[in-house]
């Protein structure tokens, strides 16, 4: 089956610092997303990427689509502590609703006050 | 509105009883799925709908009966679950197809089976 590869696997920051995680892939994907999890929640998705190349913004969060489509990186500049939590990617091998998310093994952040 | 809801958020059952997970979304999408996540682990895909038709099925064990009443409800039946079946349960839809067709998760049921 497919697999992505996301790394770290987890992270200390201290407040501040900016943070930056990865996912690769063997297989080209149509879609990137990127979610947040807190402690017995559901996934929240922070960005969504669909074109190789493409760079997306949402506040202090920055998420490209690698040109080759195998890849993807997050960055979060200057953490604060609710960034604390578990960051999953996920792709998308066909822009279609039905097509099943594939999900890395997620970044566990702690950010140190 | 991009909110799934899913009810309850919390459930302990016996491992004779017989209990539903329900989940709804009226953002207008036409596929929802069930996921099943382990502590530290990602979510699991179980099954997927597609126009209230059940599209994926991931071998998941019969005791877990999936049932999509109209295009805004899903339900997940359990019976004679088994205590390695506790998990966080996440419900999700997306659109059907086409850029947008990310899916947005519920907060999901945390499950423990005795």
């Amino acid at each position: 089956g497919q697999q992505l590869n996301q790394s770290p696997q987890s992270m200390f920051i201290q407040e501040g610092e900016d943070v930056s995680m990865n996912c690769t892939s063997s297989s080209i994907f149509n879609t990137w997303l990127w979610y947040k999890q807190d402690p017995g929640e559901g996934p929240v998705l922070l960005i969504a990427l669909y074109k190789a190349g493409e760079l997306t913004s949402n506040g202090r969060l920055t998420a490209q689509f690698g040109i080759t489509r195998k890849d993807s990186f997050l960055n979060i500049s200057a953490s604060i502590p609710s960034d604390v939590g578990i960051y999953f990617c996920a792709g998308q091998l066909r822009n279609s609703g039905n097509t099943p998310l594939v999900f890395g093994k997620g970044t566990r952040l702690s950010v140190i006050a | 509105d991009t909110e799934v809801t899913q009810t309850p958020k919390h459930l302990v059952m016996g491992m004779t009883n017989k209990k539903s997970l329900k989940c709804e979304q009226h953002m207008g999408h036409r596929a929802m799925y069930w996921y099943k996540q382990k502590a530290k682990k990602p979510p699991e895909l179980m099954f997927v709908y597609s126009y209230e038709k059940l599209s994926i099925n991931e071998s998941v064990p019969s005791r877990f009966s999936p049932e999509c009443p109209n295009s805004s409800l899903l339900n997940l039946h359990l019976h004679a679950l088994q205590p390695e079946d506790s998990a966080l349960y996440l419900c999700a839809s997306s659109r059907d197809r086409g850029p947008g067709a990310e899916a947005f998760f519920g907060q999901g049921t945390r499950l423990t089976v005795v």
